[in-house]
C-alpha cells in the first residue's frame, strides 16, 4: 500500500524557477514530515523536515509547506539552482510507527 | 557528523546465491534500516532493528532476513537471490526510536543478480 504520494515524478525548471513538489498522505497519525535530497551516486540526506504544528518552515531556499485538513504538504525551492539537481524524497512518520514510509520520489533537473 | 558505511558499492551475484550485504554505523544508534530503490517505487522497508539481535519486518521482507550482533552492524542477507532482488539496497540508522526523528543513510549498494 502507498501511504504517501509524491507528485510530479520529474520535473525541469529553468534556473531562477521555483521548484514544487507535492505529496499527500493518508494516514493521519503521521506527525513528522521530512525532505531528503539524494545525488547521484549518494544516499537520500535530511533536507527539510515540519511538525503539524506549522503550516510553514523555511530554510534558506527551501520551504515546506503543510496542510493538515487536506493532509497535504510541500516542497518549494526557490531560485532554484543547477546544483539542486537531485531526486527529492517526501516521508512520513510519526509516534506509534517504527519507520519512515517514503512517497516515491521526484527527479528535479534545473536548466542552465 | 554520524557515519554509515555500506561495504559494498556495486556487487554482482548469481541466481541462487546466498548474498550478504554489510552495513556499520560509528555513531552509537539504536535503530538501524534496510530499504530498497527502484525507480517509480521510491523507499521500501525491508527490515529494520531497534535494538542489538532484535528485528523487526517492513513492508516487504520476503525473500531478505537480517542480523544484527552488535550495535554499529546491521546486515541484510538475500538467502537465494533472484533477479527480482536486483536494486538499490540502503542502509539507514537513526538515534531515537519510532519515526519522529531523521535518518543518516550509507551511500547504497547496487545489486545485479544475474
Amino acid at each position: 500500500q502507498q501511504q504517501v504520494k509524491q507528485s510530479p515524478q520529474s520535473l525541469i525548471v529553468q534556473k531562477g524557477g521555483i521548484s514544487i513538489i507535492n505529496c499527500a498522505y493518508e494516514n493521519t497519525a503521521f506527525d513528522y514530515f521530512p525532505w531528503y535530497q539524494q545525488f547521484p551516486g549518494k544516499g537520500p540526506a535530511l533536507l527539510i523536515a515540519i511538525r503539524p504544528d506549522v503550516s510553514e518552515k523555511k530554510e534558506g531556499r527551501f520551504t515546506i509547506s503543510f496542510n493538515k485538513s487536506a493532509k497535504q504538504f510541500s516542497l518549494h525551492i526557490m531560485d532554484s539552482q543547477p546544483g539542486d539537481s537531485a531526486t527529492y524524497f517526501c516521508a512520513a512518520g510519526g509516534t506509534g510507527r517504527r519507520a519512515l514510509t517514503f512517497g516515491s520520489g521526484t527527479r528535479l533537473q534545473v536548466q542552465p | 557528523d554520524v557515519k554509515v558505511t555500506q561495504s559494498s558499492r556495486y556487487l554482482v551475484k548469481r541466481t541462487g546465491e546466498k548474498v550478504f550485504l554489510e552495513c556499520v554505523q560509528d555513531m552509537d544508534h539504536e535503530n538501524m534500516f534496510w530499504y530498497r530503490q527502484d525507480p517509480g517505487l521510491g523507499l521500501r522497508l525491508i527490515y529494520f532493528s531497534y535494538d542489538v539481535k532484535m528485528k523487526e519486518k517492513g513492508d516487504i521482507p520476503e525473500g531478505y532476513s537480517v542480523s544484527r550482533e552488535k550495535k554499529e552492524r546491521f546486515s541484510l542477507i538475500l538467502e537465494s537471490a533472484s533477479t527480482n532482488q536486483t536494486s538499490m539496497y540502503l542502509c539507514a540508522s537513526s538515534l531515537f526510536s519510532g519515526s519522529s526523528y531523521g535518518y543518516t543513510f550509507g551511500s547504497g549498494t547496487r545489486l545485479t543478480v544475474v
